[in-house]
């Protein structure tokens, strides 16, 4: 398994900031994702993040609203910009680990919660 | 991507056996079937991955018919603490290891 920290775990940001969320893995992995969960719903995917390149973002979400780092194998950045209301959601990130035969597991971080006021 | 369909939700008792089925018609040869478990405010957490056939662990088990067109999280005796969502996803390397979840299901453990 891999231990995810990520940082915020909690915030309450002002309408028009930017606020970015840091992913920190135990171990190296091969894979790391963004996903965005609103209040009383389930999981969108955002993009992947890419080590050394730019990240590869899903239908709707656009690289100028969710900036992504990922310098290294263990850690990666999602900076949400010029923030509304309507971006107030868990924010997570999960990584791929090899195991079970030759398929692999995607673990989750726990998430930080943001709330725009 | 092969989309899954589950209950929207599902009650039980303490101490019953729980089964939650999935139903993933389109899953693709190298697809792994794999749940999560989801409490309010938390990340999602894993709970077992199978191919086919049976899998256990020490928290659940996992059975998939021969088609592989569905499958079923067992939950045995289940308590309070295992009210949460359920999510059933299916992918693989093929895929990109893109997860997408649908609504998932809904298990309320009454006392």
């Amino acid at each position: 398994s891999a231990v995810i920290s990520q940082k915020p775990s909690r915030d309450i940001c002002q309408r028009g900031t930017s606020l970015t969320i840091q992913c920190q893995v135990d171990s190296q992995v091969t894979m790391m994702f963004w996903y965005r969960q609103q209040p009383g719903q389930s999981l969108t995917l955002i993009a992947t993040a890419n080590q050394g390149s730019e990240a590869t973002y899903e239908s709707g979400f656009v690289i100028d609203k969710f900036p992504i780092s990922r310098p290294n194998l263990t850690f990666s950045t999602l900076t949400v910009s010029n923030m509304s209301p309507e971006d107030s959601s868990i924010y997570l990130c999960s990584v791929v680990t090899g195991g079970f035969h030759s398929g692999n597991t995607i673990y989750f971080g726990e998430g930080s919660w943001l709330t725009v006021v | 991507l092969a989309k899954t369909t589950q209950p929207i939700s599902m009650d039980s008792y303490e101490g019953q056996e729980v089964n939650i089925t999935c139903s993933h018609n389109n899953i693709a040869t190298n697809d792994y079937i794999t749940w999560y478990q989801q409490f309010p405010s938390q990340g999602p957490r894993f709970i077992i991955q199978g191919y086919k056939t049976k899998v256990t662990n020490e928290v659940a088990s996992l059975f998939i018919p021969a088609d592989r067109k569905s499958s079923t999280l067992s939950l045995p005796r289940v308590s309070l603490s295992d009210t949460a969502v359920y999510y059933c996803l299916v992918g693989d390397k093929d895929s990109s290891y893109k997860l997408i979840f649908g609504s998932g299901t809904r298990l309320l453990v009454r006392p």
